[in-house]
């Protein structure tokens, strides 16, 4: 079983619409949980963290099910500067980060 | 604010070729240093990490090796290239025990 697993897309969206991404992930003992966005060619950055009560910024919000071991992205009113991948990543371990392949977001006008 | 440096930001060398891919991080003492390796359609793989000076933690065997000469200088090296070693390395920093990571601009290679 894959550490992290996420449906790598393409997501093809209309500006405006709400998009979803879903990951799950295999540790148990995993402590931190994040979204980093990814732009072609570019280096990841942080989105945001993702916490058990769930989080919100903005436009986005993140939740976290540590009992079915699934962490969720929520984007709402999709704008053409979101089109970019999405890496969903995990915590465990002395500061070190697992990440998933990503989802490709596709937002179109 | 904390800034990260890397250098090349392209490289393009053969086959049996040495490596020395260097980053440096401004604005913070005592950072832990990430080494990720990004291949084409794949997810980052961990390479090496760094808690201190001379301290490396190696996550796959591989020819390659890092070095940590100064607090907030981290080295990638190899003494011979294989092809599969192209791809998009990544240079990250955190602090303390936080899991929050940063990264640099990164490097991409192209061996031929």
């Amino acid at each position: 079983r894959k550490e992290v697993e996420q449906d790598p897309g393409p997501f093809n969206v209309p500006e405006g619409a709400t998009v979803a991404f879903n990951c799950t992930y295999s540790n148990s003992a995993s402590q931190s949980f994040f979204w980093y966005r990814q732009d072609c060619r570019k280096e990841p950055k942080l989105l945001m963290s993702v916490y058990s009560s769930g989080n919100e910024d903005g436009r986005f919000t993140a939740q976290l099910n540590r009992a079915s071991q699934y962490i969720s992205l929520l984007i709402r009113d999709s704008k053409l500067s979101d089109s970019a991948t999405y890496l969903c990543v995990v915590g465990s371990g002395y500061s070190t980060l697992t990440f998933g392949k990503g989802t490709m977001l596709l937002v179109s006008p | 604010s904390q800034t990260i440096h890397q250098w090349p930001a392209t490289l393009v060398q053969p086959v049996g070729s040495p490596l020395s891919l260097e980053c440096t991080v401004e604005g913070t003492s005592n950072p832990n240093l990430y080494w990720y390796r990004q291949a084409a359609g794949r997810g980052l793989q961990l390479l090496f990490y760094s808690v201190g000076i001379g301290q490396i933690s190696s996550e796959v065997p591989q020819n390659l090796s890092a070095s940590r000469p100064q607090d907030r200088q981290f080295i990638l090296s190899s003494k011979k290239l294989l092809l599969s070693d192209s791809g998009f390395y990544l240079c990250a920093w955190s602090v303390g025990s936080t899991y929050e990571q940063y990264f640099g601009p990164g490097t991409r290679l192209t061996v031929t």
